[in-house]
């Protein structure tokens, strides 16, 4: 099975700030992952997917990049309504999520 | 308005069986894969199963193999999860969940872009 780790595990950053998250895959996936942004309580929500495809109606803040085992999940100017938990997720060979990374408040 | 529900969470005993639905609207269900995805409480999120638009195709992971078995009706637009032998680990939120292409991983689907709102599954005696 394909294992999705993601880092780091909490990002602490101010509202403006450039964030980065990482997703290295135990072998390569192509570019079949997507991400996803998650608040409590509440359903994931996809936000790109084919690695870079930006999925209908989600700011162009977000972008996403990488292939092969190496992706990374960029916002550009953090807003307050992106403090979430992001995952990852490979869609290559059946189907696994990363462990999460939570983005709060610095 | 596109939607999912789902049901038929609750509290189980472990060793017994229960079954989930999802009743999709507001998309043409039969030309999308559907998916299963779980949430323990206060973990990251596990896909459990997947099945291709005519049912051709089905995935599980590992950890529910030989235990669950999706399912779909196109006429009735809905999705089940039947789930035997549960154990206390398969406790967590179950989130049924609408596949953006027609097959449930690589070039022809596998990303979620619509999910239900989820039902909880218990296991405890």
């Amino acid at each position: 099975d394909i294992q999705m780790t993601q880092s780091p595990s909490t990002l602490s950053a101010s509202v403006g700030d450039r964030v980065t998250i990482t997703c290295r895959a135990s072998q390569s996936i192509s570019s079949w992952l997507a991400w996803y942004q998650q608040k409590p309580g509440k359903a994931p929500k996809l936000l790109i997917y084919k690695a870079s495809s930006l999925e209908s109606g989600v700011p162009s803040r977000f972008s996403g990049s990488g292939s092969g085992t190496e992706f990374t999940l960029t916002i550009s100017s953090l807003q307050p309504d992106d403090f979430a938990t992001y995952y990852c997720q490979q869609y290559n060979s059946s189907l696994t999520f990363g462990g999460g990374t939570k983005v709060e408040i610095k | 308005e596109v939607q999912l529900v789902e049901s038929g969470g609750g509290l189980v005993q472990p060793g017994r069986s229960l079954r989930l639905s999802c009743a999709a609207s507001g998309f043409t269900f039969d030309d999308y894969a559907m998916h299963w995805v779980r949430q323990a409480p206060g973990k990251g999120l596990e896909w459990v199963s997947g099945i291709s638009w005519n049912s051709g195709s089905i995935g599980y992971a590992d950890s529910v193999k030989g235990r669950f078995t999706i399912s779909r009706d196109n006429a009735k637009n809905s999705l089940y999860l039947q789930m035997n032998s549960l154990r206390a680990e398969d406790t967590a939120l179950y989130y049924c969940a609408k596949d953006i292409g027609p097959y449930y991983y690589g070039s022809g689907g596998g990303a979620f872009d619509i999910w239900g709102q989820g039902t909880m599954v218990t296991v405890s005696s």
